[in-house]
């Protein structure tokens, strides 16, 4: 079945740092891939959607700088958070989805940040 | 935009009884899927339903979609402490090619 990997599966980083997150899909070429942001006791929140080799769409309210977002290929995206601050401490997920429909939407295991 | 609506938000039942929660669209709904989560975790896929009026079961968990495509429901039959976590149900926007938004969440627990 499709597996989408994801890494870090935690970081802790100082304010004012960028921290890097990889999503890969490993057996399935994901055309569009998706990223969301996910606060305690409370359902994902989707921050922006990347299609490979095409500038990311973000959602109303998520700030492109802040939250860079690169699809370079068909099997890799990467959410890197820019200047972190505490207030962007959270659980961030990645989503893929190939051109079929067979595969759906396939989630990677997440990653926590925290920002001291 | 599309809006989704689930309820309960969190459910607390006894070990073997049977539970139900619902997901309202505020548009008619090309894929509907349903997932399950335990906080700080990925998310597991339990069932996609695409077709007015279908239903899927998987062991004790059986989703329906109904006729008009705006609303699941997933049933949880003779619930067990292995069913405890976060259910959210996701709807493909555009055609089923598009992002998945989610609704709010339902938090199960189920107590031995």
């Amino acid at each position: 079945g499709a597996v989408v990997s994801q890494h870090p599966s935690w970081v802790i980083c100082k304010s004012g740092t960028s921290v890097k997150i990889e999503c890969r899909s490993l057996d399935f070429q994901a055309t569009t891939m998706f990223w969301y942001r996910q606060f305690p006791k409370q359902s994902l929140m989707l921050m922006a959607t990347s299609n490979e080799g095409s500038k990311a769409t973000y959602e109303q309210g998520v700030e492109k700088d802040k939250f860079l977002i690169n699809h370079a290929s068909l099997t890799l995206s990467t959410l890197t958070v820019t200047s972190a601050h505490p207030e962007d401490s959270s659980f961030y997920i990645c989503s893929a989805r190939a051109r079929t429909v067979l595969y759906g939407y396939t989630f990677g295991s997440g990653t926590r940040l925290t920002v001291v | 935009s599309q809006e989704l609506e689930q309820s309960p938000q969190s459910l607390i039942v006894q070990e073997g009884k049977n539970l139900t929660i619902n997901c309202t669209s505020s548009k008619t709904l090309y894929g509907l899927y349903w997932y399950k989560q335990k906080y700080g975790e990925g998310l597991i896929f339990l069932m996609m339903l695409q077709k007015g009026g279908e239903e899927k079961s998987h062991e004790k968990i059986t989703a329906k979609l109904d006729e008009k495509k705006q609303q699941s429901s997933l049933h949880i039959t003779a619930s067990q402490p292995s069913h405890a976590g976060i259910y959210l149900c996701g709807a493909a926007t555009s055609g089923n090619t598009g992002k998945l938004i989610f609704g709010q969440g339902t938090t199960l627990q189920v107590k031995p």
